[in-house]
């Protein structure tokens, strides 16, 4: 079964550093996501992406997140100066569609920031 | 504003036993629901979803119902197994916002043998 895949799946970077999170969405999707849970948390979402665009974000992603898709298969969440705050379980996500189609998410990268 | 939640954050059940897990919404615009699975140190598995034109759907050993009226959703686990313990946690989906699913809380599911 077709699955998204994460790495790293634990990162751990001193405060202020700079973290690249990579993700490879289901070949055929479309739309990528990244959502965010903090320990303990419910499950928020972050950014969405379509035709190398951002096509919704929330309050969340500021101007120190940002979102690629370099090439035809990677898609990536860069956080540019990590602060304490930032330590989550980040999962990505695809599907093919956006309206009402299944979101599948991948296992997470779990970033710790000391 | 937006928001969905859930009635009761932890279950414990008897293996074998049928589940049964809640989940309130309070917008009115959400259309597509989803019920997701989340094992220790994994991502949302995907369950089962619902459109709002629907108000049950079967899948295998899983049912949603979904009660627009008093904007309720719930999950119903026939002859629940050990493996089924986990955080299940509904989401939301509005017609203005395709993409961005809103999250509730949890509801943590111990099946005991």
């Amino acid at each position: 079964e077709p699955e998204v895949t994460q790495t790293p799946s634990h990162q751990v970077t001193q405060m202020g550093q700079e973290v690249i999170l990579r993700c490879v969405p289901i070949s055929n999707h479309l739309y990528f996501y990244w959502y965010r849970q903090i320990l303990g948390q419910k499950v928020e979402f972050l950014v969405s992406f379509y035709n190398n665009e951002i096509s919704e974000k929330s309050e969340i992603f500021d101007d120190q997140f940002s979102v690629e898709r370099p090439d035809g298969s990677n898609f990536t969440l860069k956080i540019r100066s990590t602060k304490l705050e930032d330590s989550a379980m980040y999962f990505c996500a695809s599907s093919y569609t956006e309206a009402g189609n299944t979101i599948y998410f991948g296992e997470g990268s779990w970033l710790t920031v000391v | 504003g937006e928001s969905v939640g859930l009635h009761l954050p932890t279950l414990s059940v008897q293996e074998g036993d049928n589940s049964i897990i809640n989940c309130a919404y309070s917008n009115s615009a959400s259309d597509y629901f989803i019920w997701y699975k989340q094992e220790s140190g994994k991502g949302p598995q995907f369950i089962i979803d619902i459109r709002s034109n629907m108000d049950k759907r079967q899948g295998q050993r899983v049912t949603v119902l979904l009660n627009k009226t008093v904007k309720h959703l719930s999950l119903q686990i026939a002859a629940t197994q050990p493996g089924d313990s986990a955080v299940y946690f509904c989401a939301e989906n509005g017609r203005t916002s395709y993409g961005k699913l809103t999250f509730g809380q949890g509801t943590i599911l111990t099946v005991h043998p």
